[in-house]
């Protein structure tokens, strides 16, 4: 159980062009999702707290224009980069949790690596 | 505060021995601890949790250790295995949906 996806797992795209990555959780609802972004050999930096049917909390220093995120049912966020650039490639991981058993334990989904040529 | 850092400590071990992963926490008001696994290209695995309530739990072949007075915490990894090879994460939280800050991670190598 707790199963959580992410789709794309790979994205390339050209600079000024905007990315939607999906966030699904499988075998449960998650009314909390997470998203992270993470750099190469540095650890996850959160980016945002997405939570169903409301506004999204951003991390200090995360711009909420350029990563859209929505969170339209228990089991799927989306972040959406807008007019992506070069230094926003990077890996993108969310995160869920299983209130069902435990409220306290998020489980991650496989990551999606965008690259901004 | 959160530790992220550029260079990953590596641990070198062989197959069979025993690993311990340490790590510092700094928020006193952490009171959930978890340790990922990270393989390459993936997401972080759940391994095992520990609350604040605790200074010890055991899983398959792995324990960790919670210090509260110190804020420190360790994974041991019994028999390791090539399978084991991979940067391991501690994370901490004050508990339910709150955010969770990511230490900066060991890489584990294990050689057969």
């Amino acid at each position: 159980g707790a199963v959580v996806s992410q789709h794309p797992s790979r994205v390339i795209c050209k600079s000024g062009t905007s990315v939607k990555i999906e966030c699904r959780s499988l075998d449960f609802q998650a009314t909390t999702m997470f998203w992270y972004r993470q750099f190469p050999k540095q650890s996850l930096m959160l980016m945002a707290t997405s939570n169903e049917g409301s506004k999204a909390t951003y991390e200090q220093g995360v711009e909420k224009d350029k990563f859209l995120i929505n969170h339209a049912s228990l089991t799927l966020s989306t972040l959406t980069v807008t007019s992506a650039h070069p230094e926003d490639s990077s890996f993108y991981i969310c995160s869920a949790g299983d209130f069902q058993s435990s409220a306290d334990t998020q489980y991650f989904g496989p990551g999606t690596r965008l690259t901004v040529l | 505060g959160e530790s992220v850092g550029l260079h990953l400590p590596t641990l070198s071990v062989q197959e069979g021995d025993n690993s311990i992963i340490n790590c510092a926490y700094s928020n006193s008001a952490s009171d959930y601890f978890i340790w990922y696994k990270q393989e390459s290209g993936k997401g972080p695995q759940f391994i095992i949790d520990i609350r604040s309530n605790m200074d010890k739990r055991q899983g398959q072949r792995v324990t960790v250790l919670l210090n509260k007075t110190v804020k420190h915490l360790s994974l041991q990894i019994a028999a390791t295995q090539p399978g084991d090879s991979a940067v391991y994460f501690c994370a901490e939280s004050t508990g339910g949906y709150s955010t969770l800050t990511f230490g900066k991670g060991t890489m584990l190598l294990v050689s057969p």
